[in-house]
This record gives C-alpha cells, structure tokens and sequence, in this order.
C-alpha cells in the first residue's frame, strides 16, 4: 500500500548543483503537487499538475522545473541549488481538485544547500 | 499580505480546554475550504473539510464565513494527542494553499 513516494529523503547539496526529488504516487490520481515547508512560513506550492502532459506554477516557482510524462510520476528539478532552497520539500497527490481538497503527501524529503 | 492567514501560535492549552483557531483568506473566489493536522516532522493530513453551513466531526467543529472570508476550527475537551500544528486549506481555481498553520500544545 505505497500511497506517495518520495526519494530521497534526505540530501545534502552544494551551491550550484542540480538535483532531482522524485515523486511517485500508485492511487491513478490526476492532481500531483510540490509543496517546500519552511519555518514560520507554511507549506508553500511550487508546481502542480492536473493531469499527465499539464503543469503549472504555484506560489514559489522559481528555481525549479517539473514535468509529468506519466500519471505516475512528477519529478521536481532543481537546477542550479542555493542555500534558499534549504527547506523540507513534499510531494501531494489528490483524485482531484475541486472540491475533494484531500491531499495524501508523501513523507518528506530534507535538502540542504550548503 | 499571504493569501491565507493564521492565528499566530503556539497556543499552550490544558486537557478538557476549548480552543478555537481562525484563518482569513484574501481571494474572495476561492472555491472550498480544508483544516489539515500535521505532527512534528510528519506529513499534513485532512482533518476535516469546512461546509458552508458549519459541520462537526466529534469532538471537532468547524465554520465558514464566506462575507467575512475566514473559517474557523474550534476543538471542545482538547486530548494530549491534539497537541499538533494545524493547518487551513483554501482552493483557489484548482490550487490548495496553505496557512502558516498554528501549533497546539496540550498539557496535562
């Protein structure tokens, strides 16, 4: 009963190197997500999916590029990593949006840009 | 100013209090309304989705005031297990955002 996947859950990077969190989830839901989790500051939405072929940004986009070739999957890519990307970074997925709002996360992935 | 906004925490309770939270959201489109409960270090989880007409689940209650543009959690007869950090939700055309979410605590 896999749910969302997540790997890796932990990494620690230096400025200036790219990196990949993966994201997989088994329920066939359309809607995937990518929320980053600071102090203080909530779970903030990177990007989000309604479907494979269909992505779009959230609230703090920049720095990061996703995609979403299958259902399945929904990688989140950091292209060049700074210490602000330091944070805990979750993965969500949802039957749909709309009004069902019930988000299943994955357990969390720690990154640290040193 | 956020789109959604918490009552600044944490909020240090004894067992059997009553305690009620509130969020305020900005985008007076928004379409539905979600608390989620998220333990330290774990991943958030519904609690409860908020109706307009207000809708209790236990022990837990909550209530939307669509004029106003907040919603509200009020937990009755608070368990050391309450203790957690709590979340309000808001979908906005399709993407859910997060308050800051507010900490419990309850002690003995």
């Amino acid at each position: 009963n896999a749910g969302v996947t997540q790997t890796p859950k932990f990494q620690v990077l230096k400025t200036g190197q790219s990196m990949t969190l993966q994201c997989a989830q088994d329920m066939n839901h359309e809607y995937m997500s990518w929320y980053r989790q600071d102090p203080g500051m909530g779970l903030r939405l990177i990007h989000y999916s309604v479907g494979a072929g269909i992505t779009d940004q959230g609230e703090v986009p920049n720095g990061y590029n996703v995609s979403r070739s299958t259902t399945e999957d929904f990688p989140l890519r950091l292209l060049s990593a700074a210490p602000s990307q330091t944070s805990v970074y979750f993965c969500a997925s949802s039957r749909r949006t709309g009004n069902t709002g019930e988000l299943f996360f994955g357990e969390g992935s720690r990154l640290t840009v040193l | 100013r956020k789109e959604v906004e918490q009552d600044p925490g944490p909020f240090n309770v004894p067992e059997g209090a009553t305690v009620a939270f509130n969020c305020t959201y900005s985008n007076s489109a928004s379409q539905s309304f979600f608390w989620y409960r998220q333990d330290c270090r774990k991943e958030p989880k519904l609690l409860m989705s908020v109706y307009s007409s207000g809708n209790e689940d236990g022990r837990f209650t909550a209530q939307l005031n669509r004029a106003s543009q907040y919603i509200s959690l009020l937990i009755r007869d608070s368990k050391l297990s309450d203790s957690a950090t709590y979340l309000c939700v808001v979908n906005q055309g399709g993407k859910l955002i997060f308050g800051q979410g507010t900490e419990l605590s309850v002690k003995p």
